[in-house]
């Protein structure tokens, strides 16, 4: 079946620091993205969805400017939190969407971020 | 807004028995997909089960079974015959487009 890579699955950082998350379709084009938020025990936030070669829509509340998102390729997608903080903590989720006939979502694996 | 409520936030049962996972939405729309997800420990995001709003007949995914009742906007889903592998975080989610909006999850543990 299709798959999403998402790289890293844990990455801690300093406070002030960047850091960019890879979500990859491995065996199908994708032209659309998104990305999820999700604090402990808690649901799926849809953050923003990534459309390849536009910009990325992002859901009200959501930095722009803070979660960078771009979607180069039909097979890539990033995320980049910029300058993260403490509060920037979190679980993120990518998914995919394949086209055709029958129109699937595909999660990654998610990314633990830890920002100290 | 598309809205998704699962009333349950835990729930539990015992090994080979079954149990039934509640949810509903609000919608205005009448063209959408419904879904449920499991999310183990491991936190990978698992299709269960999908229904096509414009379907009257309930899926069905060899254990897995929903209760579809578009005019009450529910969307529950029966686990049969309980494993220890269920347990986990089940999502209900609803599709208008690709967007998916989730409820926020019920636990569920199977006792041995």
């Amino acid at each position: 079946g299709a798959v999403v890579s998402q790289h890293p699955s844990r990455v801690i950082c300093k406070s002030g620091t960047s850091v960019k998350i890879e979500c990859r379709s491995l065996d199908f084009q994708a032209t659309t993205m998104f990305w999820y938020r999700q604090f402990p025990k808690q649901s799926l936030m849809l953050m923003a969805t990534s459309n390849e070669g536009s910009k990325a829509t992002y859901e009200q509340g959501v930095e722009k400017d803070k979660f960078l998102i771009n979607h180069a390729s039909l097979t890539l997608s990033t995320l980049t939190v910029t300058s993260a903080h403490p509060e920037d903590s979190s679980f993120y989720i990518c998914s995919a969407r394949s086209g055709g006939l029958e129109e699937k979502l595909f999660f990654g694996s998610g990314t633990q971020l830890s920002v100290l | 807004a598309q809205t998704v409520t699962q009333s349950q936030p835990e729930m539990s049962v015992q090994e080979a028995e079954t149990v039934t996972l509640s949810c509903t939405y609000d919608t205005s729309e009448s063209d959408y997909y419904l879904f449920w997800y499991k999310q183990p420990p491991s936190r990978q995001m698992i299709l269960v089960i999908r229904q096509e709003a414009y379907k009257q007949q309930n899926a069905t995914e060899n254990r897995f079974s929903v209760n579809f009742q578009k005019a009450a906007k529910s969307f529950s889903l029966k686990i049969s015959d309980s494993q220890l592998g269920d347990a986990a975080m089940y999502f209900c989610a609803y599709a208008s487009g690709s967007r998916l909006t989730f409820g926020e999850g019920t636990q569920l543990t199977v006792n041995p």
